[in-house]
């Protein structure tokens, strides 16, 4: 089953202590994207990579880093967590090709900073 | 810079009743668009797309929506309504260049009642 698996899928942490959340897909999709939702404000796009060693900024990157070491992986890392970083998170990928826009999201993860 | 605005937060039909979404869009050239429903708990699913072509798309789950350049607009429709379309819906906007960016709207939360 085609999948984009994220975890944890809740957290509740404290401010400055650093976490990753985790995003697989099984699709073998090139391109790879992390969103934040917050209330009326819609999804804002943190970071994308279009293929392995290839990331670029999104809309909202200020406080998040991310690497893709390999093609199914695409974790999102805060250094030192704040309160403004309590939101729902989703990683979504597709394949390459017309508009690369995504095509499957994870179920997501909602994050808590205390 | 694009942008999206669905000008509904909440709408509320009756089963069996038609739908319309409203989504307008910002775009300096002819941009690629999305409608994406999200049901509680879970990520986002894509329901139809427009690149290019006949404006008018089919989508899964008995969805359509028609793409009118002249205002800017790509309306959600359906012509009956189940209850299980109880859901939030975003409109998106892609770039058509090589950036792999979507811009979503705020969503429309659809309330249905039997």
């Amino acid at each position: 089953e085609a999948q984009v698996t994220q975890n944890p899928r809740y957290l509740i942490t404290v401010t400055g202590k650093k976490l990753t959340v985790t995003c697989s897909q099984n699709m073998n999709h090139e391109y790879m994207s992390w969103y934040r939702q917050d209330p009326g404000l819609g999804l804002r796009q943190i970071y994308y990579s279009m293929n392995v060693e290839v990331t670029d900024k999104g809309d909202v990157p200020e406080g998040y880093k991310v690497s893709r070491k390999e093609k199914r992986n695409f974790p999102l890392i805060l250094e030192s967590p704040s309160p403004n970083q309590t939101s729902l998170y989703f990683c979504a990928s597709s394949p390459l090709g017309q508009g690369n826009q995504p095509q499957h999201f994870g179920d997501g993860t909602r994050l808590s900073i205390l | 810079a694009q942008s999206v605005t669905q000008p509904d937060i909440h709408i509320t039909v009756s089963e069996g009743a038609s739908l319309e979404l409203r989504c307008n869009y910002s775009y300096g050239a002819t941009p690629y668009l999305f409608w994406y429903v999200q049901s509680p708990g879970q990520g986002l699913q894509l329901l139809l797309k427009y690149f290019s072509g006949d404006t008018l798309v089919q989508g899964i789950k008995g969805f359509e929506a028609e793409f009118k350049r002249s205002q800017s607009s790509f309306n959600l429709r359906k012509p009956s309504v189940h209850w299980s379309d109880a859901a939030e819906y975003f409109c998106a906007v892609g770039h058509t260049g090589t950036a792999s960016k979507l811009t979503f709207g705020t969503g429309t939360r659809l309330q249905v009642t039997l």
